[in-house]
C-alpha cells in the first residue's frame, strides 16, 4: 500500500462503546495528525505527534485518547462519545525537519457516526 | 498570528467557465502556501503549492501564484470540468512549528 492508510473507512458506535481509529503511513515520514471534519465548519486539528512525542493538543477532550507506537502508526481511541462527536476523522503526516517542505499528506479518513 | 481566509462558497460554474478562487492569508515569518481538494466521501488531496514569494504552483491545469504584497494565493483554472467539482482548501504551514492553518474550504460544482 501506499500513502496515508485509515481503517475502518465508516464507523456507527454507541455512546457507550469503545473503539479505535488506525492510520498508518506508508511514506517514511516523521510526523502524524488527527483532525477531524465536521459539516460547515472548519478543520479541526486535534493531536500532533513529531518524532513519535505528542507536541500538539487543541484542548480535546479527553474522551479521545491518542496513541503513536512507532512513526509510521496513530491510533485514536474513541470512548463514551456524544453524538456531536459525528464527524469524519482525518489522518494526516508529514516530513518535519526539512525547510519550507511540510507538506502534509493525508488518509481518506473514517467517517464516525456516533448514536 | 497565521492564518488563512477563502472565499465563501458554494460556487457554480458551468463546464469550460474560468475558475477564481480567493486565498489571502496572515502569517509570522516566511509561510509555504498550498491547495487541497476534497472529493466527495474523500480525504484531503494536496493539489498544489508554493514555498517562496513569486512561485507559482500548478497541476492538473490549476495554477496559484505566491504573492507576497497582497498576501494572497488565489486559484484559478481556465477551463473547469464536471469532475472538477470538490472542495477547495487553501492552507498555510509556518517556517515555526508544524502546525498547518486551513480555510473553510470553498465548495465547487461545475455542471454540464
Amino acid at each position: 500500500e501506499t500513502g496515508v492508510t485509515q481503517t475502518p473507512r465508516h464507523l456507527v458506535m454507541g455512546m457507550t462503546n469503545k473503539k479505535s481509529l488506525k492510520c498508518e503511513q506508508h511514506l517514511g515520514h516523521n510526523a502524524m495528525y488527527w483532525y477531524k471534519q465536521s459539516a460547515k465548519k472548519p478543520l479541526e486539528l486535534m493531536f500532533v505527534y513529531n518524532f513519535k512525542e505528542q507536541t500538539e493538543n487543541n484542548s480535546v477532550p479527553s474522551r479521545f485518547s491518542p496513541e503513536c507506537p512507532n512513526s509510521s502508526h496513530l491510533f485514536l481511541h474513541l470512548h463514551t462519545l456524544q453524538p456531536e462527536d459525528s464527524a469524519l476523522y482525518l489522518c494526516a503526516s508529514s516530513q518535519e525537519g526539512t525547510s519550507g517542505l511540510r507538506t502534509q499528506y493525508f488518509g481518506p479518513g473514517t467517517r464516525l457516526l456516533v448514536l | 498570528g497565521n492564518s488563512v481566509t477563502q472565499m465563501e462558497g458554494p460556487v457554480t460554474l458551468s463546464e469550460e467557465a474560468f475558475l477564481t478562487i480567493n486565498c489571502t492569508y496572515t502569517a509570522t515569518g516566511y509561510p509555504s502556501l498550498f491547495w487541497y481538494v476534497q472529493y466527495p466521501g474523500e480525504g484531503l488531496q494536496l493539489l498544489l503549492k508554493a514555498t517562496k514569494a513569486d512561485d507559482k504552483g500548478s497541476n492538473k491545469g490549476f495554477e496559484a501564484t505566491y504573492r507576497k504584497e497582497t498576501t494572497s494565493f488565489h486559484l484559478e483554472k481556465g477551463s473547469v470540468q464536471v469532475s472538477d467539482s470538490a472542495v477547495y482548501f487553501c492552507a498555510l504551514s509556518s517556517n515555526t512549528g508544524n502546525q498547518f492553518y486551513f480555510g473553510t474550504g470553498t465548495s465547487l460544482t461545475v455542471i454540464p
